[in-house]
């Protein structure tokens, strides 16, 4: 497609459930970055992956938070046993190149997650 | 991570001209200095960037100062589709993975 697709758009999960989050990001993309936004406030950086190399995940927030990007193309961010806390809204970006000063990232439209 | 300040909120009136400041007084050479904007429900959508020179592209234009200390962010004919909240950000090296987003200021367009 020519932009970045995420799905669920919307997910509603109960207390200690398990999610995935799906983030189809632009054909031949080689960086992609998840993020979390809480309601009101900014993006806050995840992870980023580098093709099929998770290269930084100091933004997740705890070890129940998991994402993989195992042929370098699709990547899924997974929640274990859901807290309130994680209801959020999380955005998936991609990018041609590797990192660089003047990498330009496309976001998809997010996953809002809602936790009861 | 460089920081930047943007103030909270700025109002302006439809066909008008917006200039949205942001201060980086800690930015190193190898900073650019981005924007990237987020309509409602909508992901960051990516507006302009630049190192040292001002830029011009069909959404914006970016002025930047000659100690790039601080840029400005000018939407030169505002039109309702523009309300959104404007982040501007800095990205430095190649180990610089975070693109830190902040507050961001929240720009209202009135009919």
């Amino acid at each position: 497609g020519a932009g970045v697709s995420q799905s669920p758009r919307y997910k509603v999960a109960k207390r200690g459930q398990d999610v995935a989050l799906r983030c189809d990001p632009i054909s031949g993309h080689v960086s992609l970055f998840w993020y979390q936004q809480a309601l009101g406030q900014g993006p806050e950086f995840l992870t980023y992956f580098q093709n099929e190399a998770q290269l930084d995940k100091s933004g997740l927030p705890s070890d129940r938070f998991f994402a993989e990007r195992p042929e370098g193309s699709v990547s899924t961010l997974k929640i274990q046993r859901t807290q309130q806390e994680d209801s959020a809204v999380y955005l998936c970006a991609s990018s041609l190149e590797e990192l660089s000063g003047a990498n330009v990232l496309t976001f998809g439209a997010g996953s809002r997650l809602t936790v009861l | 991570d460089a920081k930047t300040t943007q103030p909270n909120s700025m109002e302006s009136n439809e066909e008008e001209p917006v200039h949205l400041p942001c201060n980086h007084s800690t930015i190193s050479g190898t900073d650019y200095i981005h924007w990237y904007r987020q309509l409602p429900s909508q992901g960051p959508e990516y507006v302009i960037h630049g190192l040292t020179s001002n830029v011009n592209n069909r959404m914006a234009s970016l002025a930047i100062a000659e100690d790039r200390k601080s840029s400005t962010l000018i939407l030169h004919r505002a039109t309702l589709r523009d309300a959104a909240v404007y982040y501007c950000i800095l990205r430095g090296t190649t180990n610089d993975y975070k693109l830190s987003f902040g507050a961001g200021t929240t720009v209202t367009v009135r009919a």
